[in-house]
């Protein structure tokens, strides 16, 4: 694998359901992001993670649940999530330069909460 | 106030032909970060071009170049002899707070590129 994977790459879920989308950089980046991309808006930052501690959360509600175990993998543990929750989910990487450390990004998961 | 606005929701462009995509940004930070992103239908976001606050130059990748114009406040790219492959949506994107340890990117709302034979 090379890159930034994502799986699964599509996700339906009913709002009492738990489940996890997991996020896996090949790259030896030390930054790891959660990214919303709901239609008709930006994107929208969610977490930033830097050597596996959370740098930044967008008063993101408690119902996405980030996790970095290492700085190659971060998870977004989902739970009682609501329809206006699906969008799509992009994780993305990077190493840490200066400002002009560009962001890989994954080829997301498309949720869809029923 | 929005921080990147780009105000074309759709373009076209007949293939071979030069487009610009217009992105203009609001920012109080002395050192920032200017980047632009391609997303095909497939969902992954491409990198393609970054132009730094403080770079006299502006930036070139391949058919790519940034038109960097900072007294203006804008960033906007553009491609050269289009291709079909290039159809697409563009996101501008900036990162502040250089040296701050903040790591977000702020992006636009994208502009969609469609590509004619």
């Amino acid at each position: 694998e090379t890159g930034v994977t994502q799986t699964p790459r599509h996700l339906v879920m009913g709002m009492t359901n738990k489940k996890s989308l997991k996020c896996e950089q090949h790259l030896g980046h030390n930054a790891m992001y959660w990214y919303k991309q709901s239609a008709k808006k930006p994107l929208e930052l969610m977490f930033v993670y830097n050597f596996k501690e959370q740098t930044e959360n967008n008063s993101v509600p408690s119902r996405f649940s980030p996790e970095c175990p290492n700085s190659s993998h971060l998870f977004l543990h989902l739970h009682t999530l609501q329809p206006e929750d699906s969008a799509l989910y992009l994780c993305a990487s990077s190493q840490e330069r200066g400002s002009g450390d560009e962001q890989f990004f994954g080829p997301g998961t498309r949720l869809t909460v029923l | 106030a929005q921080k990147i606005t780009q105000t074309q929701p759709g373009m076209f462009v007949q293939e071979k032909e030069a487009v610009t995509l217009d992105c203009t940004y609001d920012t109080s930070d002395q050192s920032y970060g200017l980047f632009w992103y391609k997303q095909p239908s497939s969902g992954e976001m491409i990198f393609l071009i970054y132009q730094g606050s403080y770079d006299e130059q502006n930036a070139t990748e391949g058919r790519y170049s940034l038109n960097f114009q900072k007294a203006r406040k804008s960033a906007n790219l553009v491609i050269s002899a289009s291709q079909l492959g290039d159809s697409a949506m563009y996101f501008c994107a900036m990162r502040e707070g250089a040296g701050t340890g903040r790591r977000a990117l702020t992006f636009g709302s994208g502009t969609r590129l469609q590509v004619q034979p």
